[in-house]
Parts: structure tokens; C-alpha cells; sequence
């Protein structure tokens, strides 16, 4: 039972290249979620899912794309890449016949230079 | 736009002292106040939880104090040990939003 998979788990991009970044997982959770995680900011949402097919905008949503479609799969894809969006990047997931408690995966450091 | 504002930012403790860790909130649709813990290079994992109705809970050497009123909630460790050095969240589930909103997080640092 993995959980919830991230990958990469580094990544370094040039500033103006695009990536994505997969998150799995094999709980058969509904939500997905993907955060960014800046010191002394928390974490703030990007964009999350309720189910396959459904995206929706969270907190910091520009720069940012996201897709599901499939229910384990949840892509963060980054079109055009900015030294703003250095950060490291948590997937979640969550159950909704079990409460309100999050699964994270182990992140993505990502650095744009 | 901070929703959930958590303090202090750093806390250092004694081994055997007693670490709280104190958050409020502004939306009162929070239906669910969360702490989770993480560890350096890892990701964040559930602590304890509280719902509203409930003034305190319990787990362990871990409790969440809850005060609606005040619209404020708190973690307290008993006997904190080195093991629990690490950062703390405390977060604010909106059912309504369906998403968790977190604090800032609090470095903590229990000294052997």
C-alpha cells in the first residue's frame, strides 16, 4: 500500500521550460489536492479535484494546470515556469467516507532558475 | 488573505516541557480543525483532529483545545520528547469549500 506517490521528487527547470508533476495514489480516495509549500506561508491550495474529470481553483491557481482523468492520477503541469514558482509541492487525497483526514505524498522540490 | 493565523513561528522546549502551539480562525463554516506534523523531507501527517462541539481532546501526550467562542484552538504536548521536534500546522476544514486551509506552520525544538 503506497499511498500517495509523487514524482519527481526534484527538479530543477529554467525559467520559461514546463513540467508536470504526477501524483498517484492506490486508496481509491475521491479528492485530490495539490499545495505549494513556502516558508512561513504554510501551505496554500493550488487546485484540487473532486473526482475524475473535475478540476477545480484554489488559492494560488495562476501559473498552474491541473488534470484528472483518471481517479488515481492528479497532474500539476507548470506551462511557462517563473523563479516565483520555487517551492515545494504537496499532492493530498482524501477519502469522503472517511472524515476529513488528508493523505499526503512526500513532495517535489521544484527550483526555477 | 490569512484565514487560519497560528503562533509563534519558532518554539524551543525543554525535554519534558510542555509545547503549545495556538491558532484562530475568522470563517465560522469551519466544520474541522486539524494539527499535522512534519518532519524534514516529508509530508505532512494527520496528528489529532477536533470538531466544534467538542471543547478538548485528548490522545496521548497530544491535546487540542478548542474554544469557539473565541473562535481560537491550541495544541498542547505533554512531556515533550526530541522525537516530536518537527513543524506543526494547525488547519480549518470548510465542508462547504471542501478544501483545508492551513496556518503558517510552528518550527518546533525539544532540546535532550
Amino acid at each position: 500500500n503506497a499511498g500517495v506517490t509523487q514524482t519527481p521528487k526534484f527538479r530543477v527547470l529554467k525559467t520559461g521550460q514546463s513540467m508536470t508533476l504526477l501524483c498517484a495514489q492506490d486508496m481509491n480516495h475521491e479528492y485530490m489536492y495539490w499545495y505549494r509549500q513556502d516558508p512561513g506561508m504554510g501551505l496554500r491550495l493550488i487546485h484540487y479535484s473532486v473526482g475524475e474529470g473535475t478540476t477545480a481553483k484554489g488559492e494560488v491557481p495562476d501559473g498552474y494546470n491541473v488534470s484528472r482523468l483518471k481517479k488515481q492520477n492528479f497532474l500539476l503541469g507548470l506551462e511557462s515556469a517563473a523563479p516565483s514558482q520555487t517551492s515545494v509541492y504537496f499532492c493530498a487525497s482524501r477519502s469522503t467516507r472517511q472524515g476529513y483526514g488528508y493523505t499526503f505524498g512526500s513532495g517535489t522540490r521544484l527550483t526555477v532558475v | 488573505q490569512q484565514q487560519v493565523k497560528q503562533s509563534p513561528q519558532s518554539l524551543i522546549v525543554q525535554k519534558g516541557g510542555i509545547s503549545i502551539i495556538n491558532c484562530a480562525y475568522e470563517n465560522t463554516a469551519f466544520d474541522y480543525f486539524p494539527w499535522y506534523q512534519q518532519f524534514p523531507g516529508k509530508g505532512p501527517a494527520l496528528l489529532i483532529a477536533i470538531r466544534p462541539d467538542v471543547s478538548e481532546k485528548k490522545e496521548g501526550r497530544f491535546t487540542i483545545s478548542f474554544n469557539k467562542s473565541a473562535k481560537q484552538f491550541s495544541l498542547h504536548i505533554m512531556d515533550s520528547q526530541p522525537g516530536d521536534s518537527a513543524t506543526y500546522f494547525c488547519a480549518a476544514h470548510s465542508g462547504s469549500a471542501r478544501q483545508l486551509t492551513f496556518g503558517s506552520g510552528t518550527q518546533l525544538t525539544v532540546l535532550p
